[in-house]
């Protein structure tokens, strides 16, 4: 079975401030593809980034970046100089197996930025 | 181009009614998977379909059921509704087949049940 942890329930920071959010995943597939997706108030996930099992390359987009460490089966995210408009609940998934396509969530962490 | 359109947005049922909710993907895209977001459960699994067939079911009753058409649109039902069936439900299409492709999101439909 697939399970995806996010221990932190809701974080708040002031504007600017730096926040890794964290996710801890469990899979017994050898191919997995890991996932963050934000949900705004509107209610719609918004994707921001997959990886692959294969791929332990940390990554960089603007403001974002996340670290993929498989040996602690992690896959964590940090916003720099977070912004008001970074808040929101965000979300890691999985997926592997079989070729039928089925997101396991984590308990997503809600981020509240303060001006 | 147009994202993934789910409707109606909003809607109130009474238990024991039944309800259908309809979830537009992308164009291109041919697989099409439903969740379902309660604050106790968080996301979970519903279905995925793929060119008209059922690929995968989560871990629900009979009473919730889809379909997918040949232009990929998708229903899903449930029947004989009870109050803990009151969630947001969200509908997600993705181009490719495999489980890499990114799945993009509509804005779900919140459903109601009194």
């Amino acid at each position: 079975a697939q399970k995806v942890t996010q221990a932190q329930t809701e974080i708040s920071v002031v504007e600017k401030e730096d926040v890794t959010l964290d996710c801890v995943y469990e899979t017994r597939d050898t191919t997995y593809y890991l996932f963050w997706y934000k949900q705004p108030p509107s209610g719609e996930l918004v994707f921001l980034i997959r990886r692959n099992s294969f791929d332990e390359q940390n990554e960089i987009s603007g403001r974002y970046s996340w670290n993929f460490q498989k040996s602690t089966s992690s896959f964590n995210f940090t916003i720099t100089a977070s912004q008001v408009v970074d808040s929101a609940v965000y979300f890691c998934a999985l997926s592997g197996g079989g070729s039928a396509r089925q997101l396991t969530f984590g308990s997503g962490t809600q981020l509240t930025v303060l001006p | 181009k147009a994202g993934v359109t789910q409707t109606p947005r909003y809607l109130i049922k009474t238990r024991g009614q039944q309800v259908t909710l309809s979830c537009s993907p992308i164009s291109g895209h041919r697989s099409v998977s439903w969740y379902q977001q309660t604050p106790g459960q968080g996301l979970q699994f519903l279905f995925e379909y793929f060119s008209e067939t059922q690929r995968n079911k989560g871990n629900f009753p009979g009473r919730f059921s889809g379909r997918q058409f040949s232009n990929s649109r998708s229903e899903m039902n449930v029947s004989t509704l009870e109050l803990g069936d009151s969630a947001l439900y969200l509908c997600a299409s993705s181009l490719e087949t495999g489980q890499g492709g990114e799945a993009f999101f509509g804005q779900g439909t919140r459903l109601t049940v009194v």
